[in-house]
């Protein structure tokens, strides 16, 4: 079945790079996506990645695809206080022609001084 | 342009109580879907509608639950009766695009059910 797994804590001083990882199980996953959610907030898409690509960059966001592995990580450079939140690894499951989305539990990510 | 929205942010009820969340997504959207994220753990799939229609209820987790879009517009879910293991938080999200391309679903803030 389709499952996607997530460490679930991350602490990191602010400045330096995090790094989240995510494995999922579907290979015929589309799409793949990094959802965050701020305290009290919802969830925010902050970036995707299609699966014909290895690597997609957006400006302090670098995402990386090894789809032999079925592994997705997300590098926040430069980590900031304002990074401090939950960041959810979803992939798309394509089901009766139309998608919903896999999450995972979720990375806690902690930034400190 | 107004993001989706939900009401209410927070509801605490009695088990055996009955609860309607409320769901308005982004105008035009025609696919609402509905997750619920129980004690930390993973966000999960609960139903999809196609505008009036359910399209997909495969992740609803018993009759305990209903769901309706009439019109195709906002959603409703009601849970009755609730139980303990039903606190947790529910999210809905819509997108504009049938299949292809991106079909970013873009998310309400939630609401925070607590079952006592």
């Amino acid at each position: 079945g389709e499952d996607v797994e997530q460490s679930l804590f991350l602490s990191v001083r602010e400045g330096d790079s995090s790094v989240i990882n995510c494995t999922y199980t579907d290979s015929s996953s589309t799409y793949l996506y990094w959802y965050k959610q701020e305290p009290g907030a919802g969830l925010q898409l902050l970036t995707y990645i299609f699966s014909n690509m290895d690597m997609k960059q957006d400006q302090r966001l670098t995402v990386l695809l090894n789809k032999k592995d079925k592994h997705l990580s997300l590098r926040i450079a430069d980590t900031q206080t304002g990074d401090s939140a939950i960041y959810f690894c979803a992939e798309r499951a394509f089901s009766g022609g139309y998608n919903k989305l896999i999450f995972g539990a979720g990375t806690r990510l902690a930034v400190h001084p | 342009e107004a993001g989706v929205t939900q009401f209410p942010s927070h509801s605490v009820i009695e088990k055996g109580q009955t609860v309607t969340l409320r769901c308005d997504p982004i105008s035009g959207h025609d696919n609402l879907y509905w997750y619920r994220r129980v004690m930390g753990k993973e966000i999960k799939f609960l139903l999809h509608f196609v505008k009036e229609s359910k399209q997909d209820e495969s992740g609803m987790p018993n009759n305990r639950f209903l769901a309706e879009r009439t019109g195709g517009t906002y959603s409703t879910l009601k849970v009755q009766p609730a139980e303990l293991e039903d606190s947790g938080v529910y999210f809905c999200a819509s997108s504009p695009a049938k299949v292809g391309g991106t079909d970013t679903q873009y998310f309400g803030p939630g609401t925070r059910l607590t079952v006592l």
